[in-house]
């Protein structure tokens, strides 16, 4: 079962950022957070993923709390083709498998 | 660099056949997974090669098989098949060390009739 939650939905304008919220409340101290997204019938794409540092690439920014038991996934001017499905995901190591649950869908609205 | 290959894209196949897909990962990377993706069931993970020996494997019957090859191309093998087996099912290699991510195919898009 995936060690996530995340809201089943949200709505952000085009231009503006788009914040997406992960709780992993039971993570443990060698997990990793990962970020993934699908786009409607395409393959998952990496986003980011992070241990207890913020992160930020090209594409987003991810926010991980002290405590490291939620995250935030910061896409800072999102456009139309930012909507997808969004999933977070805790990993313990590059080898283990990804455990999807249900993720966010995302709809950026013009 | 090239990104992961699947093939064929899409296959129609009825029930009790079998069927074959493959996958061709990113120049370099060692370990290929396999994920199927349903809408009841979402992305599920079925099996995992690395250096041509399964590393993981999910929870699936045995109807289901993989192998991979020394070049690390990989094919998943599903027998019998059921109306159930319509999915996506999708590739991801990586490199096979720790820390890093998986990139994805396309997917196969199997339709069971």
């Amino acid at each position: 079962d995936a060690k996530t939650t995340q809201p089943t939905s949200m709505d952000c304008a085009e231009g503006r950022a788009a914040n997406l919220p992960c709780n992993h409340s039971t993570i443990s101290g060698n997990e990793y957070v990962y970020w993934y997204r699908q786009i409607h019938s395409q393959g998952p794409q990496y986003i980011i993923h992070g241990l207890k540092n913020n992160e930020t690439n090209e594409m987003a920014s991810l926010i991980i709390t002290e405590d490291r038991k939620s995250s935030t996934l910061i896409l800072p001017h999102a456009t139309l083709r930012d909507t997808a499905v969004y999933y977070c995901i805790v990993r313990n190591s590059g080898n283990t498998p990804l455990v999807f649950g249900k993720g966010t869908r995302l709809s950026v609205i013009a | 660099k090239a990104g992961v290959t699947q093939t064929p894209r899409y296959l129609i196949k009825t029930r009790g056949q079998q069927v074959t897909l493959s996958c061709s990962p990113i120049s370099g990377h060692r370990s290929v997974s396999w994920y199927q993706q349903t809408p009841g069931q979402g992305l599920q993970f079925l099996f995992e090669y690395f250096s041509e020996t399964q590393r993981n494997k999910g929870n699936f019957p045995g109807r289901f098989s993989g192998r991979q090859f020394s070049n690390s191309r990989s094919e998943m093998n599903v027998s019998t098949l059921e109306l159930g087996d319509s999915a996506l099912y999708l590739c991801a290699s990586q490199t096979g060390t720790r820390d890093n991510e998986q990139f994805f195919g396309p997917g196969t898009r199997l339709t069971v009739l």
